[in-house]
């Protein structure tokens, strides 16, 4: 009964390969997100969607690209992977009316 | 735009001491404030919010924080850390001036629990 799921949790690529990472939340939340956390810990907002409506869209390269195929599903797909794309990337949901977010349990990304 | 500052990127405390991690806000409008932990190759779980009721708020695991308005703080408190408190904690913020809900996160305070 995981409220918010990551798939996967790691992920070895090389540069210049594309690659996807899945999110799912059965909180019947309304509000997906993802985070980037880097290798100095620090979290940074990427993209957010409201009922598969992009809201938030940070300074993030063309590469990334969100998509949400319904409430509870928020993808991530990252084009011509770069050695600085490396780090943890986190999904969050929430509700519209409220602003607590609960995270997944992060996807692990080394580029190589 | 919003930021949060948390002061002491490690903190280190022995077993049953006091845990006191420092977070302080900029807004011009208070926000919604919140302490996120964050365990070895885990997520983020949420240990405490503040969304402008009580003042002093109570969170999971025995942790407690303080919203303070003149001194734009929010300072997470532990009476006696154990050793399973040592974590990485994050205080974070929502700017309720835009709606927009995207969390603005602190630099995070690791905190160690010696023996």
């Amino acid at each position: 009964d995981t409220a918010v799921s990551q798939t996967p949790k790691y992920l070895v690529t090389q540069m210049g390969n594309d690659k996807s990472i899945k999110c799912e939340q059965n909180l019947g939340h309304d509000t997906m997100y993802w985070y980037k956390q880097d290798s100095k810990k620090f979290l940074k907002i990427m993209f957010s969607y409201n009922n598969k409506e992009l809201i938030i869209n940070e300074t993030v390269p063309n590469r990334f690209s969100p998509k949400s195929p319904d409430k509870a599903h928020l993808n991530l797909h990252i084009n011509s992977l770069e050695l600085g794309d490396s780090a943890v990337y986190f999904c969050a949901s929430s509700l519209t009316d409220t602003y607590e977010q609960y995270f997944g349990p992060g996807t692990r990304l080394t580029v190589t | 735009a919003q930021s949060v500052t948390q002061l002491g990127s490690h903190v280190s405390v022995s077993e049953g001491a006091l845990v006191l991690l420092r977070c302080n806000y900029s807004s011009s409008v208070p926000p919604y404030l919140f302490w996120y932990v964050q365990y070895p190759n885990q997520g983020l779980q949420l240990l405490l919010k503040y969304t402008s009721a009580a003042t002093l708020v109570k969170g999971i695991n025995g942790f407690e924080a303080e919203f303070k308005k003149s001194e734009t703080s929010f300072h997470l408190t532990k009476p006696s850390a154990h050793m399973s408190d040592a974590a990485e904690y994050f205080c974070a913020v929502s700017d309720l001036r835009t709606g927009r809900r995207a969390l603005t996160f602190g630099s995070g305070t690791r905190l160690q629990v010696q023996p």
